[in-house]
């Protein structure tokens, strides 16, 4: 079963606008953590922010924020004032088992994010 | 650089070669990370290390792939008998452990079989 969705293959923005990228996630684990990718066409990943199950405010990085919705178990990243250099694909994943010694990280299908001058 | 390297940057091999991927995690990082990406699609799980233990090879697609960390560092991803089907860039990411903690990408190696 997909542990994490993301419903979106592709969104197109506006310059200097906010948008929101889907994360869905399942697991039965208390403790996890969840994180979000930037993957330019060149190919490197680079880390963007984090949110612990346990955290209980919304976690913040600059332009970026994660709108936590334990309950539903969504985790959507909110990009605010769209640059161009924003253009690429974004990764939702998943960490379980936090603060055991099983440390696996899984990835969403990604969601291929294009900024339209 | 301290960051995590990967070698090759690039890979051609005739079906049916043996090739093997190499990945020089940061120092001290405990946890190793294998992922295969296909053109357009996610990081899929391969296997994870802790420290030189192999935790968890769920992901390798067959017997045909085998990894190792025999000391601890350095990882090699090993593919016997190439396939077609095995084209696609490997990512090695390695991460301290705890909750937050971010994993560090290489470049990956791209392999292309033929």
């Amino acid at each position: 079963a997909q542990k994490i969705t993301q419903t979106q293959p592709g969104m197109f923005v506006q310059e200097k606008e906010a948008v929101t990228l889907d994360c869905t996630y399942d697991t039965s684990d208390q403790s996890y953590g969840l994180f979000w990718y930037k993957q330019p066409s060149s190919g490197e990943m680079i880390f963007l922010i984090y949110q612990g199950s346990y955290d209980e405010q919304n976690a913040t990085e600059g332009r970026y924020s994660l709108n936590f919705q334990k309950a539903r178990k969504s985790a959507n990243l909110v990009i605010s004032a769209s640059q161009l250099g924003d253009s690429a694909m974004y990764f939702c994943a998943m960490r379980e088992g936090l603060g055991t010694s099983y440390d696996k990280v899984i990835f969403g299908p990604g969601t291929s994010l294009s900024v339209i001058p | 650089g301290a960051g995590v390297s990967q070698s090759p940057r690039y890979k051609v091999a005739k079906r049916g070669q043996d090739v093997a991927l190499r990945c020089d995690p940061i120092s001290g990082h405990v946890s190793l990370f294998w992922y295969q990406q296909a053109l357009g699609q996610g990081p899929e799980f391969l296997t994870y290390f802790q420290n030189e233990a192999q935790l968890d090879k769920s992901g390798l697609p067959s017997d045909r792939f085998f990894a190792e960390r025999p000391e601890g560092s350095v990882s090699t991803l090993k593919i016997q008998r190439t396939q077609q089907e095995d084209s696609a860039v490997y990512l090695c990411a390695s991460s301290t452990q705890g909750a937050g903690k971010p994993q560090h990408f290489g470049d990956g190696t791209r392999l292309s079989i033929l």
